[in-house]
């Protein structure tokens, strides 16, 4: 079955370093999305992507944060200045469509760790 | 934000009785409502959904059951297995919108 990709599993940083987290969706899939899970937190969305722009995001999305698609494959979501809160495990999902009756299929996450 | 809510952190049950995960929301515009299960450093992974028109959902020995007047929606497992020993998540989305709301999730434990 097709899965969508994430590297690296683990990611350690210095606070104020940049972090590219990386994922490859399923490739039929028009719709990606980051979604993070602080420890002990509920799965919290952070943005959706579609048609190389994006589509929606949430407060914790701020002016830090960016998604690029940059070839065919990948999708990439950037932090520029890392802060210790952003410690958490992200995950990349992709879906065909979106909306109404469309599930959402995840990858395996990114633990973020800053130090 | 507690727009989804799962209120039980935990729940375990014994090999072969049937598991209930429960979950509450408080918008009622949601209109889809889907269950996730998760296992340790994975992803969550699909389970089960159920649209907001309807009030049942089956699916093997998985049944979600939706209450809209109670805004209450709830995950049936039976005969539960260990395998079914995951963290359950219960999400929701709005129509016309792109992201799932998710509740807090409930670590179902299952003894053999």
């Amino acid at each position: 079955e097709p899965e969508v990709t994430q590297t690296p599993s683990h990611q350690v940083t210095q606070m104020g370093q940049e972090v590219i987290l990386r994922c490859v969706p399923i490739s039929n899939h028009l719709y990606f999305y980051w979604y993070r899970q602080i420890l002990g937190q509920k799965v919290e969305f952070l943005v959706s992507f579609y048609n190389n722009e994006i589509s929606e995001k949430s407060e914790i999305f701020d002016d830090q944060f960016s998604v690029e698609r940059p070839d065919g494959s990948n999708f990439t979501l950037k932090i520029r200045s890392t802060k210790l809160e952003d410690s958490a495990m992200y995950f990349c999902a992709s879906s065909i469509l979106t909306g109404t009756n469309e599930k959402l299929f995840f990858g395996s996450g990114t633990q973020l760790s800053v130090l | 934000d507690q727009q989804v809510k799962q209120n039980s952190p935990s729940l375990s049950v014994q090999e072969g009785r049937i598991s209930i995960l429960n979950c509450d929301y408080t918008n009622s515009m949601f209109d889809y409502f889907l269950w996730y299960k998760k296992y340790p450093a994975e992803g969550p992974t699909f389970l089960i959904s159920i649209s907001s028109i309807k009030d049942k959902n089956e699916d093997g020995r998985f049944t979600v059951f939706l209450n809209k007047s109670a805004k209450h929606l709830s995950l049936h497992i039976v005969p539960s297995q260990p395998g079914d020993s995951a963290v359950y998540f219960c999400a929701a989305s709005l129509q016309g919108a792109q992201k799932l709301v998710f509740g807090q999730g409930t670590r179902l434990t299952i003894n053999p």
